[in-house]
């Protein structure tokens, strides 16, 4: 398997634009983490979702942002409109099902640059 | 909620020697699991060594062993006869257990390996 995997990689664009951020998942995989890391507060939870369901998005910091899972093998993370202060690596992660399957596999990120 | 601290941002280590991270967490879970993740320039999460905290037994993997200290709620990481490719950012991170694998990060600790 090809791991998780993320697109794109680098994002620049202007604020007020909208942006997309994808997520492949392991293929198997039922729980689908989004997570926001900036030097100022590290490695944040924005959103999960188990069988394709959002669980918690109590991390998801406004309402301009905005997480889908239409199906098992495809995620979304959007944000409209896009401002500088969103500037930061966004992960995507995902993990097996069951309580014993604690290991989440992360993707590369997505380095999101607003200017 | 549930919190993990770490309280060293930034370590370096000679190469061939040993090094210790430290990480500490409050919760008033019973059962849980601590994981070590690591960072390195790529970007790329990785697991390094997962506890479970019913466990008594110290978790280790090659390399790689932990301190766990369930009264103390500390959870350090020794890294042995260090390696210039374990230079990267090292996160300490709490899952509660249960169905929905929710984790906590703490902010990192910044390892550099001198040769």
């Amino acid at each position: 398997d090809a791991g998780v995997i993320q697109s794109p990689r680098h994002e620049v664009t202007e604020m007020g634009q909208e942006v997309t951020l994808r997520c492949k998942p392991i293929s198997g995989h039922n729980s689908l983490f989004w997570y926001r890391q900036t030097m100022m507060r590290g490695l944040e939870l924005l959103i999960y979702f188990n069988n394709n369901v959002p669980i918690d998005d109590s991390g998801m910091p406004e309402d301009r942002f905005s997480a889908k899972m239409p199906n098992a093998s495809f995620s979304t993370l959007k944000i409209q409109p896009s401002e500088p202060r969103d500037s930061a690596v966004y992960f995507c992660a995902s993990s097996l099902p069951g309580r014993m399957n604690t290991e989440a596999f992360f993707g590369q990120g997505t380095r999101l640059t607003v200017v | 909620a549930q919190t993990v601290t770490q309280s060293q941002p930034e370590m370096s280590v000679q190469e061939a020697e040993t090094v210790t991270l430290s990480c500490t967490y409050d919760t008033s879970e019973n059962n849980y699991y601590l994981f070590w993740y690591k960072q390195p320039p790529s970007r790329q999460m990785i697991l390094v060594i997962r506890q479970e905290a019913y466990k008594q037994q110290n978790a280790t993997e090659n390399r790689f062993s932990v301190n766990f200290q369930k009264a103390a709620k500390s959870f350090s990481l020794k890294i042995s006869d260090s390696q210039l490719g374990d230079t990267a950012m090292y996160f300490c991170a709490f899952m509660k257990h249960g169905s929905y694998q929710k984790v906590t990060f703490g902010t990192g600790t910044k390892l550099q390996v001198i040769p």
